[in-house]
């Protein structure tokens, strides 16, 4: 099983339109928890981090469910700009290293 | 104020041989790591460097090597190529004092896109 598991997508949806995106992590002593966004050929760049209360940014809003491991990412009111790739990334305590998923691909259509 | 940079952008390699990628950090950092990217995946941890000395390693071969200079900056060194190893190969800095644990960013560069053929 990977250590974490996002849908590959494609999401293609419209412009103005609440999008979802789902992870899931195997390891229940992760500790650390974030987004990242990677445009076509480029870095990858944090997007937020994640809480467990749960935490939002302008459109965004992510939340942790510790006893599922699963951790969500919502967009709202998605623009153009919003096409990326979304990594769903994770740190285990103790650890130096992020732990990626393979991202979700999202298209947002005029 | 410079980001990450790595040097060279692009390049193309024969199996068998050898390369090396070069990172300078951003300005403060002193600790960089490596990712590797294949195509459609997310990336994934070879090593970190912090003092000049490998802090961790990930899932990869010993053909994967490394090095920190004085000044930071970091080389990965990929021995006796695969046609496996082609991918983006992505190095991030951040200030061990803020400990990726706490605040998730790493700051990347844009990477080598390797080719091996």
């Amino acid at each position: 099983r990977k250590e974490v598991e996002q849908d590959p997508g494609p999401f293609n949806v419209p412009e103005g339109a609440t999008v979802a995106f789902n992870c899931t992590y195997s390891n229940s002593a992760s500790q650390s928890f974030f987004w990242y966004r990677q445009d076509c050929r480029k870095e990858p760049k944090l997007l937020m981090s994640v809480y467990s209360s749960g935490n939002e940014d302008g459109r965004f809003t992510a939340q942790l469910n510790r006893a599922s491991q699963y951790i969500s990412l919502l967009i709202r009111d998605s623009k153009l700009s919003d096409s990326a790739t979304y990594l769903c990334v994770v740190n285990d305590f103790g650890n130096e290293k992020l732990t990626f998923g393979t991202g979700t691909r999202l298209t947002i259509i005029p | 104020d410079a980001g990450v940079t790595q040097s060279p952008t692009h390049l193309i390699k024969t199996r068998g041989q050898q390369v090396t990628l070069r990172c300078s950090p951003k300005s403060g950092h002193d600790t960089v790591s490596w990712y590797q990217q294949a195509l459609g995946q997310g990336p994934q941890f070879i090593f970190q460097y912090y003092e000049e000395e490998e802090r961790q390693r990930g899932n990869f071969p010993d053909r994967f090597s490394g090095h920190q200079f004085p000044n930071y900056s970091s080389e990965l060194n990929v021995n006796a190529l695969l046609l496996g190893d082609s991918a983006l190969y992505l190095c991030a800095s951040e200030a061990a004092r803020s400990a990726v644990a706490n605040t998730g960013e790493l700051f990347f560069g844009e990477g080598s896109r390797l080719t091996v053929l």
